[in-house]
């Protein structure tokens, strides 16, 4: 099965920087690679996602990379706030009929006014 | 928020009781998903539901049942509760993007 792994698992920034999180994955078959947002006690939210046939989409600060032959994706957020603060989580999946959804561990974003 | 919500939203319950879940969406969604949440587990998918009355096992669905008996309720079952099942319980419905939305979770308590 599909295996995703995601790093780093805590960031540190100060406002006004960039941030990355970047996550491999397994399965060449995967075509579909959501990113989520999860604040303290909350639900994670889906804040963007590329398919296999685009290699960058951009969605105001955010925008994410996606490399299919070396199996790589990535999140890049510019001019960090502090409201940014939360967990991201990347997943997964190959988006056809009843396919499931594989997510990374998580990487904690602490960003410091 | 894709309209899905979750009862109860908090539990506390004994070792050995059973515990039921209820997932409930409004958009009309085909399928459904179980995951819990546990730290530095990420989350990870319990059951899910490809349309009423199909189901099936995710990565952890040992000690939990799931049942589907209208397109907008999906029930999770716990039919002994044990200590290793404390958890956050997140139900999700997909769109026909394949976009996933996720519920505001349960934090269940086995005592």
């Amino acid at each position: 099965g599909e295996n995703v792994e995601q790093h780093p698992s805590t960031l540190s920034v100060q406002e006004g920087d960039s941030a990355v999180i970047k996550c491999t994955y397994s399965d060449s078959a995967s075509n579909y690679f959501p990113w989520y947002k999860q604040e303290l006690g909350k639900r994670p939210q889906l804040i963007i996602d590329i398919r296999s046939n685009v290699g960058e989409k951009k969605d105001q600060r955010i925008a994410v990379t996606l490399n299919k032959t070396a199996k790589h994706f990535s999140l890049h957020i510019t001019e960090t706030q502090p409201e940014d603060s939360a967990v991201y989580f990347c997943a997964a999946s190959m988006n056809s009929g009843y396919s499931t959804l594989t997510f990374g561990k998580g990487t904690m974003l602490l960003v410091s006014p | 928020d894709a309209g899905i919500t979750q009862s109860p939203r908090h539990k506390v319950t004994e070792t050995g009781t059973p515990v039921t879940l209820r997932c409930h969406q409004t958009e009309n969604h085909r399928y459904m998903y179980w995951y819990r949440q546990d730290p530095g587990h990420g989350l990870r998918l319990i059951h899910y539901s490809y349309g009423v009355k199909d189901t099936d096992k995710g990565e952890v669905s040992d000690g939990y049942s799931v049942s589907r008996s209208k397109t907008e309720d999906f029930l999770l079952t716990l039919e002994s509760a044990t200590s290793s099942q404390t958890s956050v319980y997140f139900c999700a419905s997909q769109s026909s993007l394949g976009e996933q939305y996720f519920g505001p979770g349960t934090r269940l308590t086995v005592t």
